[in-house]
């Protein structure tokens, strides 16, 4: 079946930390992985992503790697700032749509 | 023109009202779809519609109904909807492929039904 399965649910940081957050998909035939941030009360917004020819897309601050092997890709930020608070979405192609993971509230203090 | 825009931005009807919530977007995208979102969810898909034909309803109830009047434009009436239809409406568009091409998301509309 269709699945994407995203973990944790919630990650709290101090700021300057990383974040790192983790997803699994089901359909081998996958070939394109966005990863969304939406803030509260704002429409999800595309922040990377990376199709299945590369193992690795980075772009400043944000990173996503791919291993398809092992059918999981992941999302890291680096030295993380109060602004990158959100709830982070990841997507992977299903049968017929996009199907999306289930959220990461990400919290960092400052 | 990189956006998609919807309106209105906030609705508040009562479950005899019809309305209707109106998408826009001119990026050349030929893949237009709706979303529901509820709180600290993902978005769920509700209907895609490509080159201006519906191609996928996620069996939604008859009450939404989607319209596309044109390759810009995306519109969802609204009829006799329950309170449990409150939510985010968030319309999406894409180049053409609905499972590789990139979704850009408009800003939602928040609905509320008493």
């Amino acid at each position: 079946g269709e699945n994407v399965e995203q973990h944790p649910s919630t990650l709290s940081v101090q700021e300057g930390d990383s974040a790192v957050i983790k997803c699994t998909y089901s359909d081998s035939a996958s070939n394109y992985f966005p990863w969304y941030k939406q803030e509260l009360g704002k429409r999800p917004q595309l922040i990377i992503d990376i199709r299945s020819n590369v193992g690795e897309k980075k772009d400043q601050r944000i990173a996503v790697t791919l291993n398809k092997t092992a059918k999981h890709f992941s999302l890291h930020i680096t030295e993380t700032q109060p602004e990158d608070s959100a709830v982070y979405f990841c997507a992977a192609p299903g049968t017929q749509k996009l199907v999306f993971g289930t959220g990461t509230r990400l919290l960092v203090s400052p | 023109d990189t956006e998609v825009t919807q309106t209105p931005k906030h609705l508040v009807m009562g479950m005899t009202n019809k309305k209707s919530l109106k998408c826009e977007q001119h990026m050349g995208h030929r893949a237009m779809y709706w979303y529901k979102q509820k709180a600290k969810k993902p978005p769920e898909l509700m209907f895609v519609y490509s080159y201006e034909k519906l191609s996928i309803n996620e069996s939604v109830p008859s009450r939404f109904s989607p319209e596309c009047p044109n390759s810009s434009l995306l519109n969802l009436h609204l009829h006799a909807l329950q309170p449990e239809d409150s939510a985010l409406y968030l319309c999406a568009s894409s180049k053409v492929g609905v499972r590789t091409d990139t979704q850009y998301f408009g800003p939602g509309t928040r609905l509320t039904v008493l």
